[in-house]
């Protein structure tokens, strides 16, 4: 019965290759969110879709690209990972916007960059 | 944008004594507030939140209290058990067009058997 599925659980990379992480979910909410968490910190924004219009982070590096083709998946694309962007990448969905709802998070992929 | 505090970064308690975590916000347009418990390489959890107008929520060991006035609301646990230990996240969601939760930077939990 899981809800907000990862794929994968962890992910092994070279600087500069780049690498997609999978999200899916069976809730069919509207908001899914992109956050990267380093460790002993906390999760940290770095986009998040309403349905199809795409939100970014100022903050949120060029180098990380979000793909959502229909309501149930959503990528993160690290077109160039470095070294600093080794950390778990967690999903999390929402049925609407402004607070009004939970966000449920998903598992994370643990991300490794050689 | 909103600012959130969290305090104390690591408590430490004996199994069976209460626990106090406290989080402080900058936002008075905050309106929502949800407490995440992290257990080690697990996904945060949603626990307990609390609405802009409500001033204290409770469910079994767990509560949280909310001072709009002073912006800031905490979280208690009561008859804390091992199982409690984790990092345990306080959040913020900012009113208006900023559609997003601000986290406070984490409390290490540690029940002592």
């Amino acid at each position: 019965d899981a809800m907000v599925i990862q794929n994968p659980r962890y992910q092994v990379t070279q600087f500069g290759k780049p690498v997609t992480l999978s999200c899916s979910q069976t809730l069919n909410h509207n908001v899914m969110y992109w956050y990267q968490q380093k460790s002993s910190q906390a999760p940290k924004l770095l986009f998040h879709y309403y349905d199809k219009d795409f939100n970014n982070e100022a903050d949120t590096p060029d180098n990380f690209q979000s793909r959502r083709p229909n309501t149930s998946f959503c990528f993160l694309d690290i077109r160039s990972p470095g070294l600093g962007d080794a950390a778990m990448y967690l999903c999390a969905t929402s049925r609407e916007l402004g607070g009004v709802d939970t966000q449920y998070f998903g598992p994370g992929t643990r991300l490794t960059v050689l | 944008g909103e600012n959130v505090e969290q305090h104390p970064s690591t408590l430490s308690v004996q199994e069976g004594d209460s626990a106090v975590i406290k989080c402080t916000y900058s936002d008075s347009a905050s309106n929502y507030f949800p407490w995440y418990k992290q257990e080690l390489g697990k996904r945060p959890q949603l626990i307990i939140d609390i609405r802009s107008n409500v001033g204290e929520k409770k469910d079994q060991r767990i509560a949280v209290t909310l001072n709009k006035t002073a912006k800031h609301f905490s979280l208690h646990i009561t008859e804390t058990q091992p199982e409690d230990s984790a990092v345990y996240f306080c959040a913020a969601y900012s009113g208006g067009s900023n559609y997003k939760l601000t986290f406070g930077k984490g409390t290490l939990l540690t029940v002592n058997p």
